[in-house]
């Protein structure tokens, strides 16, 4: 199986400054068809999770373009480009290679 | 606009058998490339996949729990089961139906989840 390793687990944020969540995965997640299948869910307290990136970079509908995703290969970024207090959560990578594998999800907090 | 909600008991015992129904709308079942799949949170974890049944009712389960997982499609009534056996405590968790969309190779849209205990 495909194993999903995010960093930070916790961060704390200062609202209106940058925030970026790493995720690695034990192996290239590039599909033969050229696409790269990484997205990324912001779970906010309480609620179910809902998907902010799909194919490594692509904003879902309704996502503020705050956020970004990027990377190939293994190694994959989620930026804030200005963190806002609704942001807070955790953030979860989740490969679909292989099945499908989430990371252990990283807690977003406000300092 | 598409919905999702799960439906099933709160608590079941040991080595019972757990079935838990989503029941969809805003969505055709026949129509490529969607699926429905199921997600589990055990309290303060993370996100674990479990199932997913396609349009075409193609079945994908989870490795480790394949041996325990049933997944099925009832198109008629817009509803999709799961069942697991063997409950163990350790299944304790928040069970999530999602949407599939294969374009995006993303879960788009969840339901709110239901809270499963496992006890005697």
């Amino acid at each position: 199986d495909i194993v999903m390793t995010q960093s930070p687990l916790s961060l704390p944020v200062t609202p209106g400054e940058p925030a970026s969540i790493s995720c690695r995965s034990s192996q290239s997640l590039l599909h033969s068809n050229g696409y790269t299948y990484l997205d990324w869910y912001l779970q906010k307290p309480g609620q179910p999770p809902q998907l902010l990136i799909y194919l490594a970079f692509n904003r879902a509908p309704g996502v503020p373009d705050r956020f970004s995703g990027s990377g190939s290969g293994t190694d994959f970024t989620l930026e804030i480009s200005r963190v806002e207090a609704e942001d807070v959560g955790l953030y979860y990578c989740k490969q679909a290679l292989q099945r499908w594998t989430f990371g252990q999800g990283t807690r977003v907090e406000i300092k | 606009q598409i919905t999702l909600k799960e439906s099933g008991p709160t608590r079941v015992k040991p080595t019972e058998t757990l079935t838990l129904t989503c029941t969809f709308s805003g969505f055709s079942f026949t129509s490529s490339p969607v699926g429905v799949g199921w997600i589990r949170q055990p309290p303060g974890k993370a996100l674990e996949w479990l199932a997913l049944v396609y349009w075409d009712d193609d079945k994908r389960y989870s490795s480790s729990l394949k041996s325990r997982l049933t997944i099925t499609r009832d198109t008629s009534k817009n509803q999709v089961v799961l069942t697991m056996t063997n409950m163990d405590p350790v299944d304790t968790a928040t069970y999530y139906c999602a949407h599939y969309y294969g374009d995006y190779v993303a879960f788009d849209i969840w339901g709110q989840g239901t809270m499963v205990t496992v006890s005697s």
